[in-house]
């Protein structure tokens, strides 16, 4: 089992429309949550931090669901430039340091169609 | 300004052959990573430094060597030993601590034939 899954889609939605992604991690220790979105042959940029109560930016919201492992990305009224690849991160517990490692998803892809 | 450079853009090399990707950041950074992707697919590590002259292998490590003499670099090498090394390359950089997020670079496409 991965540990850190994401549905890759692609998700096709029309502009306006709400959209929901969900990602879930395996180890219970993890901590530290993020969203990136990639567009097509460049790098990650940060969306948003994942915080445990849950937090919003403009038209996203992000949660985090410790019991069940899980957090998600709710985009509203959705633009058609919201199309591109969101990765989710999740830093998990590594090594006998203790360290805490990055680890993506794969990523889901968001196609917005006019 | 601060930020993640990396170089060349695009390389092409011939089977067989060592290259090196550099990666420089100006953020003060402690933690530096490398990240190979593939079409399709998601950022798998391949190497990461959280302080100067100290590394640790990701989860794909087999085929590549890094060094951290400065805290502003961290070179990656693909050697020849490696089997597909035609990919995307990505480097970041973070604060020390995990509740940061990460930085990139803006990657540098190797094709090997």
């Amino acid at each position: 089992r991965k540990e850190v899954e994401q549905d890759p889609g692609p998700f096709n939605v029309p502009e306006g429309a709400t959209v929901a992604f969900n990602c879930t991690y395996s180890n219970s220790a993890s901590q530290s949550f993020f969203w990136y979105r990639q567009d097509c042959r460049k790098e990650p940029k940060l969306l948003m931090s994942v915080y445990s109560s849950g937090n919003e930016d403009g038209r996203f919201t992000a949660q985090l669901n410790r019991a069940s492992q899980y957090i998600s990305l709710l985009i509203r009224d959705s633009k058609l430039s919201d199309s591109a690849t969101y990765l989710c991160v999740v830093n998990i517990v590594s090594g006998a340091g203790g360290s805490y490692i990055p680890t993506f998803g794969r990523g889901t892809s968001l196609i917005v169609h006019p | 300004d601060g930020g993640i450079t990396q170089s060349p853009k695009y390389l092409f090399r011939k089977e067989g052959q060592n290259v090196t990707l550099s990666c420089e950041q100006n953020l003060n950074h402690d933690a530096m990573y490398w990240y190979r992707q593939d079409p399709g697919q998601g950022l798998r590590l391949i190497y990461y430094s959280q302080i100067v002259n100290d590394f640790q292998k990701g989860d794909i490590a087999e085929g590549y060597s890094v060094s951290r003499e400065k805290k502003e670099s961290f070179p990656l090498t693909v050697t020849s030993a490696q089997k597909n090394p035609t990919a995307f390359y990505l480097c970041a950089s973070r604060s020390g601590t995990a509740s940061y997020e990460q930085y990139f670079g803006p990657g540098t496409r190797l094709t090997v034939t």
